[in-house]
């Protein structure tokens, strides 16, 4: 089956570095991948829908400055976490849909801790 | 705005028993309904869906809209059925990523 890899699967850094968390489809190509944030205890929220070969569209609240997406292939987006910050630190999750399917597969997500 | 809303946060039951993981939504038009399962250690995936109609591991799920409600329920509960759920709802025409979580519930299922 369709298989999501997202990698770090934990990353630690310092206020102010930026933070780039990757996102694959496996087996199937992806050309639409979405980017959620999950924060300790709570529900997953969308962040930004990412389209291959254009711009991501952001959710309302997000800060596309903050969090920068590329999707540069058909199996490959980007999260960047730009000047990272305590408050950015969470458990961010990657999912993504091929072409022509209805189903979504997740990543297992990466946590962010800054300190 | 749509919304979902999971009341329970934990639930639990013991093995054999039957179980209800509450889901209500709130969404003036017609939505598409999900249950996704997270098992520990495991990443997020798809238990069922509305339009589906199925019933899958013993579980299934009835859209009632007149309730706006979509309960997740199994006649007898087994203790792999541990896991924490979550129901999601989707505006119809919109992409299938766009989901709207609710907060999860977290089933323990007790020997």
């Amino acid at each position: 089956g369709a298989v999501v890899s997202q990698h770090p699967s934990w990353v630690i850094c310092k206020s102010g570095t930026s933070v780039k968390i990757e996102c694959r489809s496996l087996d199937f190509q992806a050309t639409t991948m979405f980017w959620y944030r999950q924060f300790p205890k709570q529900s997953l929220m969308l962040m930004a829908t990412s389209n291959e070969g254009s711009k991501a569209t952001y959710e309302q609240g997000v800060e596309k400055d903050k969090f920068l997406i590329n999707h540069a292939s058909l199996t490959l987006s980007t999260l960047t976490v730009t000047s990272a910050h305590p408050e950015d630190s969470s458990f961010y999750i990657c999912s993504a849909v091929g072409a022509g399917a209805n189903v979504l597969t997740f990543g297992a997500g990466s946590r962010l801790t800054v300190l | 705005a749509q919304r979902v809303t999971q009341p329970e946060k934990l639930l639990s039951v013991f093995k054999g028993a039957p179980v209800e993981l509450k889901c209500n939504y709130s969404y003036s038009g017609s939505p598409e309904l999900f249950w996704y399962v997270q098992y520990s250690r495991q990443r997020l995936q798809l238990l069922l869906r509305h339009i589906s109609r199925e019933s899958i591991k013993g579980f299934t799920a009835d859209l009632n809209k007149g309730e706006t409600s979509f309960h997740l329920k199994k006649p007898f509960a087994q203790e792999e059925d541990s896991a924490m759920y979550y129901c999601a709802l989707r505006i119809g025409g919109t992409s299938y990523g766009k989901l709207t979580f609710g907060q999860g519930t977290i089933l323990t299922v007790h020997p």
